[in-house]
């Protein structure tokens, strides 16, 4: 049983430049969540996306956007990319209407931005 | 607004001891609270989730208490090991809503000497 995969697992860009990365959930999982992590910071909820709608948004601009597609994978992008924008970017997925939330977390995507 | 604190930052103990690690938060209307592990550079890995209704959950060597009222909970290593090393987090999932976002704690970061 495959488990959240991400990809790439890491990402070099440019000041300016645009991004997508990639979650895939696990197994039987249909809710997606993006987080990001600074270094030496707890995670920061980005946006949860179910049944291909965005459903709650964290505190970020909206040049960070997404999309749920049928199968339950998402993407995650992010326009005019800033130096602060250098994080991991962790996905996460859980299974809605089942009372029970746990969520699992991919192994994220190093971004760097230079 | 829920914040989430985890004290200490950092702890170093020999191996074989027993440890205890420390999450608050300011709501206590949260729906559940979930421990995670994360390596260096690595994605989380889920330990144990309490649900609210819940005081704690056991696993392996592993201990983790709730306390909704006194904001509080704390995850018990018995007999630590070199492999313990990483980082600690705690997240509580807000009461309510259609979305199960976490609200993350910075980490203890945790080394077990051999």
């Amino acid at each position: 049983d495959a488990g959240v995969t991400q990809s790439p697992t890491h990402l070099i860009k440019t000041r300016g430049q645009q991004v997508t990365l990639r979650c895939s959930p696990k197994s039987g999982h249909d809710t997606v969540s993006w987080y990001q992590q600074a270094l030496g910071q707890g995670p920061q909820f980005i946006f949860q996306y179910y049944e291909e709608e965005e459903r709650q948004r964290g505190n970020f601009p909206d040049r960070f956007s997404g999309h749920q597609f049928p199968n339950y994978s998402s993407e995650l992008n992010v326009n005019a990319l800033l130096l602060g924008d250098s994080a991991l970017y962790l996905c996460a997925s859980s299974r809605a209407g089942t009372g029970n939330y746990e969520q699992y977390f991919g192994p994220g995507t190093r971004l760097t931005v230079t | 607004k829920q914040e989430v604190t985890q004290i200490p930052a950092a702890l170093s103990v020999p191996e074989g001891e027993n440890l205890v690690l420390n999450c608050s938060f300011t709501d206590s209307a949260i729906y559940n609270l979930q421990w995670f592990r994360q390596d260096p550079g690595k994605g989380l890995t889920s330990l144990l989730l309490i649900q609210s209704s819940q005081r704690e959950q056991t696993s392996g060597r592993l201990n983790a208490s709730l306390d909704k009222s006194s904001g509080r909970s704390t995850l018990y290593i018995a007999a630590s090991q070199p492999g313990d090393s990483a980082t600690y987090l705690c997240a509580v999932e807000l009461y309510g809503g259609a979305t199960n976002k976490l609200i993350f704690g910075t980490g203890t970061l945790l080394a077990v000497q051999p």
